[in-house]
């Protein structure tokens, strides 16, 4: 399973950017690189997911360096409910479940 | 999205008694659940993952005859806890995903287990 290196936690205001950084420099050429979060008290929540080129859906953006060695999630205008512990998963996902979740990056959003 | 729910969300139990948590999936059909527990301020640790209609596969360290798991159909599954004691209290989370490459875990809601 390849190593993930995130930071422990984050601050952002309100309705600010937002750039969740993950380093996974032993992923493998098959991996997906999933971002899940977790509110308190709740199951995650799948937030994105790419293989090589950048991603956009609805919750955020994910960006992917070329070399895949890491990878950064982006939220373009933060809210309070986006204060969460977020995770960057590599892993090959779906029907496989080697998703393995490591301590995450816990977002604060100040008002 | 698709919707993963637990019954129970919370349950209180003596030691020594079995307790069975449910996970269904509502508006899809799940090939694969997964269970994970995760105590507090830990991340999620996952315990076994059921294919339907065959047996579990179990992580290191996760006792197969303690945390029985049963997945009978494509909606859902059971993780039943046998024997609890304290040390077994937990949050315990199930998820659900479609077959094929780098499909969507659902996470169900997550049921709060705690034992006397």
């Amino acid at each position: 399973d390849a190593k993930t290196t995130q930071p422990n936690s984050m601050e952002s205001n309100e309705e600010e950017p937002v750039h969740l950084p993950c380093n996974h420099s032993t992923i493998s050429g098959t991996d997906y690189i999933h971002w899940y979060r977790q509110l308190p008290s709740q199951g995650p929540e799948y937030v994105i997911h790419g293989l090589t080129s950048n991603v956009n859906n609805r919750m955020a953006s994910l960006a992917i360096a070329e070399d895949r060695k890491s990878s950064t999630l982006i939220l373009h205008r933060a809210t309070l409910r986006d204060a969460a512990v977020y995770y960057c998963i590599p892993g090959y996902g779906g029907s496989q479940g080697n998703l393995i979740f490591g301590k995450g990056t816990k977002l604060s959003v100040k008002p | 999205g698709a919707v993963v729910s637990q019954h129970p969300s919370w349950v209180i139990c003596k030691s020594g008694t079995s307790v069975k948590i449910e996970c269904r999936s509502l508006d899809f059909q799940a090939t694969t659940m997964f269970w994970y527990r995760q105590f507090p301020k830990q991340s999620l640790m996952l315990m076994a993952t059921s294919n339907e209609g065959s047996k579990a596969t179990y992580e290191q360290g996760v006792e197969k005859d303690k945390f029985l798991i049963n997945h009978a159909s494509l909606t859902l599954s059971t993780l039943t806890v046998t024997s609890a004691h304290p040390e077994d209290s937990s949050f315990y989370i199930c998820s659900a995903s479609r077959a094929g490459v780098a499909q969507t875990q659902y996470f169900g809601p997550g049921t709060r287990l705690l034992v006397l």
